[in-house]
């Protein structure tokens, strides 16, 4: 069984400073894939970035980069130049990989993310 | 744009009847999942199906059914409708079940239940 952690239930930042959103997992399966996504108050599902276990360097996409910690099974998710814009909820999600598994994504319980002037 | 297409994205309804929840996934995904967002149980996976064939079966009630049909759209079938099944319904797509690969998410389908 797969287990995610996502102890942050809010938390705010100012314009242009960066933030860290923090995940941490549980997980049996030897090779797993970590998400994040972000879900604006529109309510659509957005994909941000991936982390494969087995990846050495860690996972960047334009300002989000995955501070991905296999030792400490934490995987999370730093935001640089923080825009008005990011504010939303923010899930943390994995799933296991491997032939025949379900690629199935279990996820946390969020963190709301607010961004202020 | 995910260019994963749900309709409708509104859907208010009495108590015990009976919905149907349509989904257009990427174009050439095989994968489609159901999952449901409500306030206390957060997102949970209700199922999947990979090129018209279930695969995984997650949180789904006995009165939910979906199907995968040949031309890889996904319908989500909810039925003797409670209060407690008014929530936010994802459909989403992936390339390849086996490998793992980004879920793209459609907007959400927003059930009330009345």
């Amino acid at each position: 069984a797969q287990k995610i952690t996502q102890t942050q239930p809010g938390m705010f930042v100012q314009e242009k400073e960066a933030v860290t959103l923090d995940c941490t997992y549980d997980t049996s399966d030897q090779s797993y894939g970590l998400f994040w996504y972000k879900q604006p108050s529109s309510g659509e599902m957005i994909f941000l970035i991936y982390q494969g276990s087995y990846d050495e360097q860690n996972a960047t996409e334009g300002r989000y980069s995955l501070n991905f910690q296999k030792a400490r099974k934490s995987a999370n998710l730093v935001i640089s130049a923080s825009q008005l814009g990011d504010s939303a909820m923010y899930f943390c999600a994995m799933s296991p990989i491997g032939t025949g598994t379900a690629s199935k994504l279990t996820f946390g319980t969020g963190t709301r993310l607010q961004v202020t002037l | 744009d995910s260019g994963v297409t749900q309709t409708p994205k509104h859907l208010i309804t009495a108590t015990g009847q009976r919905v149907t929840l349509r989904c257009s996934p990427r174009s050439g995904d095989l994968s489609v999942y159901w999952y449901q967002q409500s306030l206390d149980q957060g997102l949970q996976f209700l199922i999947q199906y990979y090129n018209g064939e279930e695969r995984a079966k997650g949180n789904i009630l006995e009165r939910f059914s979906a199907q995968q049909f040949p031309d890889l759209h996904s319908e989500l079938n909810l039925s003797s409708l409670e209060l407690g099944d008014s929530a936010l319904y994802f459909c989403a797509s992936s390339g390849r079940s086996e490998v793992n690969s980004p879920l793209h998410f459609g907007n959400g389908t927003r059930l009330t239940v009345t």
